[in-house]
């Protein structure tokens, strides 16, 4: 079974430009999360879909947006990107909407490099 | 709010050394989820346990154990007999029944294993 797959692997991107990247869960999956994983930060929670619906976004402006397909793939979106965005931005899916007591499953990661 | 600290940065040990990664959290919620991932040098976030807040029996997997204690709000990780392979960073992760945040982490350790 394939897991979660991201698109792409590496994209650079020049400040003020917008990036979209790409995600597609596990066969079954209904939700998906996006992560943002900056140097020394962590993964910081960007947004949460499920059936198609933002269920829950993170503290992150709104130029940080996205959407979910109704195959459940989704996609994020950065407009006028900042030097700061830099980061490995992590996909997961999980296959219940009780979603606190189920384990995601994580993507290998868009690595986003904005010069 | 739900809270997760690792405050281990870093870590290094000679290869065959038992190692312990501390995960303390906060949360008011009475369920919970708390999870440990691995993350090697590739990015992907490998799922490693979770337990749940009802169940404080420790786990052990081959060279892995957790030791989970409410009264301190802690979740530890121990490998035993560490190897090369180990070398990642850990993240401990949070979820509240009650919450719209799938998954909270904390910043990681990152385990180097020196042969």
């Amino acid at each position: 079974e394939a897991g979660v797959t991201q698109s792409p692997t590496h994209l650079i991107k020049t400040r003020g430009q917008q990036a979209t990247l790409r995600c597609s869960p596990i066969s079954g999956h209904t939700s998906v999360y996006w992560y943002q994983q900056a140097l020394g930060l962590g993964l910081q929670f960007l947004l949460w879909y499920d059936e198609g619906e933002e269920r829950n976004r993170g503290n992150f402006p709104p130029r940080f947006s996205g959407r979910q397909f109704p195959n459940y793939s989704s996609e994020l979106n950065v407009n006028a990107l900042e030097l700061e965005d830099s980061a490995l931005y992590l996909c997961a899916s999980s296959p219940f909407y009780v979603q606190y007591s189920t384990e995601a499953f994580f993507g290998q990661g868009t690595r986003l490099t904005v010069v | 709010a739900q809270k997760v600290t690792q405050a281990q940065t870093e870590i290094s040990v000679v290869e065959k050394e038992d190692v312990t990664l501390d995960c303390v959290y906060e949360t008011r919620d009475t369920t919970y989820y708390l999870f440990w991932y691995k993350q090697p040098p590739s990015g992907e976030l490998v799922f490693l346990i979770r337990r749940n807040s009802f169940d404080e029996q420790n786990e052990i997997s081959g060279r892995y154990s957790w030791n989970f204690q409410k009264s301190t709000s802690s979740f530890n990780f121990t490998i035993t007999a560490s190897q090369v392979v180990d070398s990642a960073v850990y993240f401990c992760a949070l979820s509240e029944s009650s919450g719209n945040t799938p998954l909270v982490f904390g910043k990681g350790t990152r385990l180097s294993v020196i042969a």
